[in-house]
């Protein structure tokens, strides 16, 4: 079975902090995602990676940056932890594959609150 | 720019009865489709991926399909148990590929004893 693990369930962090969310997957999975979820926005996708080394920015990256520096890890970092960064945020991996369409598989997810 | 809808958003229903949830997505022109389940408060499980080519995809008593010309993917549950109560989200690759996922709002189904 596919496993994509966050480093943490849950965080709290105070304003002002340099925070660091860590997902692995053992799956050799080309692609990385993150995910933010939040009640009546759904899940917005943060950043992705689709090698290493190589990101792009998602629909909501303002705040945020990530490091994929091996295969099977995917960073987030909170530069500078803000309460409106307070979420559910979700790590997701998938193969590559051609034309396009291979399944997701998410970790278990980390409940991040900056207080 | 591709969007996926999904409705019901909540739904109640008494244990036994069978169940279809829908999605809709405005570019047809997707490679696959996928299902999730959220329980409240943890990650997102993958229950079924339908690729273009295939209509129906089945797990147990679950049976996804999909229809690319009307834009539309169902999940069907048959003999709904309590234990299926949980968040349905369907999921549909955003056009400029790398499987960037365009997720729907989610139906919260609720089926009681």
């Amino acid at each position: 079975d596919v496993k994509v693990t966050q480093s943490s369930r849950y965080l709290v962090k105070r304003t002002g902090e340099k925070v660091f969310l860590e997902c692995v997957q053992d799956m050799d999975h080309e692609n990385m995602f993150w995910y933010r979820q939040d009640p009546g926005l759904g899940l917005r996708l943060i950043y992705f990676s689709y090698d290493v080394k190589m990101k792009e920015k998602g629909d909501i990256p303002e705040g945020y940056s990530v490091s994929r520096e091996k295969k099977e890890r995917f960073s987030l970092i909170l530069e500078s932890a803000s309460t409106n960064q307070t979420s559910m945020y979700l790590c997701a991996s998938s193969p590559t594959g051609w034309p396009g369409g291979t399944e997701a598989f998410f970790g278990q997810g980390t409940r991040l609150t900056v207080v | 720019k591709q969007e996926v809808t999904q409705i019901p958003a909540a739904l109640s229903v008494p244990e036994g009865e069978n169940l279809v949830l829908n999605c809709s997505f405005t570019d047809s022109a997707i490679y696959n489709l996928q299902w999730f389940r959220q329980d409240p408060g943890k990650g997102l499980t993958s229950l079924l991926l339908i690729q273009s080519s295939q209509r129906e995809q089945t797990s147990g008593r679950l049976n996804a399909s999909l229809d690319k010309s009307s834009g539309r993917s169902t999940l069907y549950i048959a003999a709904s148990q309590p234990g299926d109560s949980a968040t349905y989200l369907c999921a549909a690759p955003f056009s400029g590929g790398y499987n960037k996922l365009i997720f729907g709002a989610g139906t919260r189904l609720a089926v009681h004893p």
